[in-house]
């Protein structure tokens, strides 16, 4: 299996565009993440996902943001209207369940100017 | 004070050097895991235990559930050891991540 993948790796747009990350988990993992690192603010979680379904979005910061999984196979993560202070390096990342190990996928490396 | 605390959050080393870095936890936890995040910025999963010990080529990762703190240590460093390893404790679900140990060993 090729791990879990994002796209695109990076990204740079201005203030008020829309902004769509997208991800695909490991074949098999019923479980899928969003996480965003920053400096001030280091690894945290957005969105939690079970089997497709958003069982945890309590770090997804404000309205802007918004996350699908229309599928086993893949999600995305919208921003819209994006911000400077969205940028940040966002990571998907799977998992088989709920106590086992998690597969990070590259991140994606946002530039709001 | 912070939940999950990483010591130190520097560290330079001699190639060859037998490396340490620490994590101690203040919260209830199901698994802690140990992440290795390149400059490149790609994050890779070394380790994740719940109790004792484990080996993976020159990483080696322990855990004392009762004293709430475990530690990487990674024998022989290389150069290629050189990245932010991130300790991290919690269920797949909800993770709370330390704030990384920054680890350069130098040729």
């Amino acid at each position: 299996d090729a791990g879990v993948i994002q796209s695109p790796r990076h990204e740079v747009t201005e203030m008020g565009q829309e902004v769509t990350l997208r991800c695909k988990p490991i074949s098999g993992h019923n479980s899928l993440f969003w996480y965003r690192q920053t400096m001030m603010r280091g690894l945290e979680l957005l969105i939690y996902f079970n089997n497709n379904v958003p069982i945890d979005d309590s770090g997804m910061p404000e309205d802007r943001f918004s996350a699908k999984m229309p599928n086993a196979s893949f999600s995305t993560l919208k921003i819209q209207p994006s911000e400077p202070r969205d940028s940040a390096v966002y990571f998907c990342a799977s998992s088989e369940g709920r106590n086992t190990e998690a597969f990070f996928g590259q991140g994606t490396r946002l530039t709001v100017v | 004070k912070n939940e999950v605390e990483q010591s130190p959050q520097n560290l330079t080393a001699q190639e060859g050097e037998f490396i340490t870095i620490n994590c101690s936890y203040s919260v209830g936890i199901s698994a802690l895991h140990w992440l290795q995040q390149h400059p490149g910025g790609g994050i890779v999963s070394l380790f994740m235990l719940s109790s004792g010990k484990k080996k993976h080529g020159r990483l080696i990762a322990t855990i004392n559930i009762q004293e709430k703190h475990s530690s990487l240590h990674i024998t022989a460093s290389h150069p290629r050891d050189s990245a932010v390893y991130i300790c991290a404790v919690g269920s797949a679900r909800q993770l709370t991540f330390g704030s990384g140990t920054q680890l350069t060993v130098l040729p």
